[in-house]
């Protein structure tokens, strides 16, 4: 129940094209639900994140959808570029507890030029 | 930019002795995790502390790890003794409050021979 399952494992896209990347959660308690980007040899750093009361979110090319019902929640990467290559971990944690994110395995995006 | 300072970033050492792995929370932020990446379990988190209190070292071998904050601007992680299973990455991260993002700083490195 404490597992978020993230896919694709890794995704290649060419330049302008949209990325997807999809995350499912079975524990309901989660209400807040994180992106976040990784290049190497650097920490994950915070892309966007949403809370269960609202489906989307945008902020520039990035947005998530969120399907509370399905348990679902997504990234979406608008107008990819080659910059945008990295590991884009989505996580989930309840607030009322400690803080605790829960991470998905991660996904490797390439975006070819 | 204010930022989640780590030290060392790389550490190579022989099995068996002692590792110990700073991180210095970003000003004002009350809240800091110790999080471990490896390529099999991808992250995972050791510990937590709020106020400067742990609150939450369920993820962490207690036989030989160890974490402390012995201020507000410095927590520690220590391994004693280590093992080659140890070697990951161990991030530091910091924030406000439970459920607020998580700020991260670039990792140790840590090999064990």
């Amino acid at each position: 129940q404490q597992q978020v399952k993230q896919s694709p494992q890794s995704l290649i896209v060419q330049k302008g094209g949209i990325s997807i990347i999809n995350c499912a959660y079975e524990n309901t308690a989660f209400d807040y639900f994180p992106w976040y980007q990784q290049f190497p040899g650097k920490g994950p750093a915070l892309l966007i994140a949403i809370r269960p009361d609202v489906s989307e979110k945008k902020e520039g090319r990035f947005t998530i959808s969120f399907n509370k019902s399905a348990k679902q929640f997504s990234l979406h990467i608008m107008d990819s570029q080659p910059g945008d290559s990295a590991t884009y971990f989505c996580a989930a944690s309840y607030s009322s507890n400690t803080g605790k994110l829960i991470f998905g395995q991660g996904t490797t995006l390439q975006v070819k030029p | 930019d204010a930022r989640v300072t780590q030290t060392p970033r790389h550490k190579v050492t022989e099995m068996g002795q002692e590792v110990t792995m700073r991180c210095q929370p970003i000003l004002g932020h009350n809240t800091v995790f110790w999080y471990r990446q490896t390529m099999m379990q991808g992250l995972e988190l050791l510990a937590y502390f709020r106020n400067r209190a742990p609150l939450d070292d369920s993820g962490m071998p207690k036989d030989r790890f160890s974490a402390e904050m012995p201020d507000a601007t410095l927590a520690t992680l220590k391994i004693q003794p280590s093992e080659p299973r140890d070697s990951a990455v161990y991030f530091c991260a910091s924030g406000l409050e439970p459920g607020v993002p998580q700020h991260f700083g670039d990792g140790t490195r840590l090999s064990i021979l």
